[in-house]
């Protein structure tokens, strides 16, 4: 399995574009998990979906933010309009529910987004 | 509310040592899983190990063990034989409802293998 892909990997951009990352979870997975990771925060959960649902959102930071999951396969985070404290690696994760003793999540290779 | 706290900013071990990295948690819930990841340089998260909290033996992968002593809400990896790739970010997690819950994540540990 090619793991959890990510694009783009590097984005940089001007304060108040839109900006689109995209997700791509292992095959057969049906928890896709996005986080935020900031020197100063840490690694956040933002959101994640189950099967597709969004069941919760509470770590969305505010309205300029949101996520979709269209089908089993992809997600998208989008943040509209963008500032520079959004800078951050925003991480993507999947994770199955095939084992009865534990199921890790499974990380993607993260896009470094830069807001300038 | 759960919490997972690393109090360790950054380590130091000499190569072929054994390391420990120390990792405590706060949770009101009977069943959680505990969980440890390693973030090297290049950015990506990769899982080292679980522990269960009915689980009765302290579990390990290869060099790596975990230290749970659930009485004292503790979780801690140990690192046998390190190597200069074990140098990287270590995270500690936890997960609320069993092991299928979300991921709560401490601040991490950098450890630096020094040869």
């Amino acid at each position: 399995d090619a793991g959890v892909i990510q694009s783009p990997r590097h984005e940089v951009t001007e304060m108040g574009q839109e900006v689109t990352l995209r997700c791509k979870p292992i095959s057969g997975h049906d928890y896709l998990f996005w986080y935020r990771q900031t020197m100063m925060r840490g690694l956040e959960l933002l959101i994640y979906f189950n099967n597709n649902v969004p069941i919760d959102d509470s770590g969305m930071p505010e309205d300029r933010f949101s996520a979709k999951m269209p089908n089993a396969s992809f997600s998208t985070l989008k943040i509209q309009p963008s500032e520079p404290r959004d800078s951050a690696v925003y991480f993507c994760a999947s994770r199955g529910t095939e084992k009865s003793s534990y199921n890790e999540q499974f990380f993607g290779p993260g896009t470094r987004l830069t807001v300038l | 509310a759960q919490k997972i706290t690393q109090t360790q900013p950054g380590m130091f071990v000499q190569e072929k040592e054994a390391v420990t990295l120390d990792c405590t948690y706060d949770t009101s819930d009977p069943s959680y899983g505990l969980f440890w990841y390693k973030q090297p340089s290049s950015g990506e998260m990769i899982f080292l190990i679980y522990q269960g909290s009915y689980d009765q033996q302290n579990a390990t992968e290869g060099r790596y063990s975990l230290n749970f002593q659930k009485a004292r809400k503790s979780a801690n990896l140990v690192i046998s034989a390190s190597q200069l790739g074990d140098s990287a970010m270590y995270f500690c997690a936890m997960s609320s409802g069993g092991s299928q819950g979300n991921l709560i994540f401490g601040k991490g540990t950098k450890l630096s293998v020094k040869p």
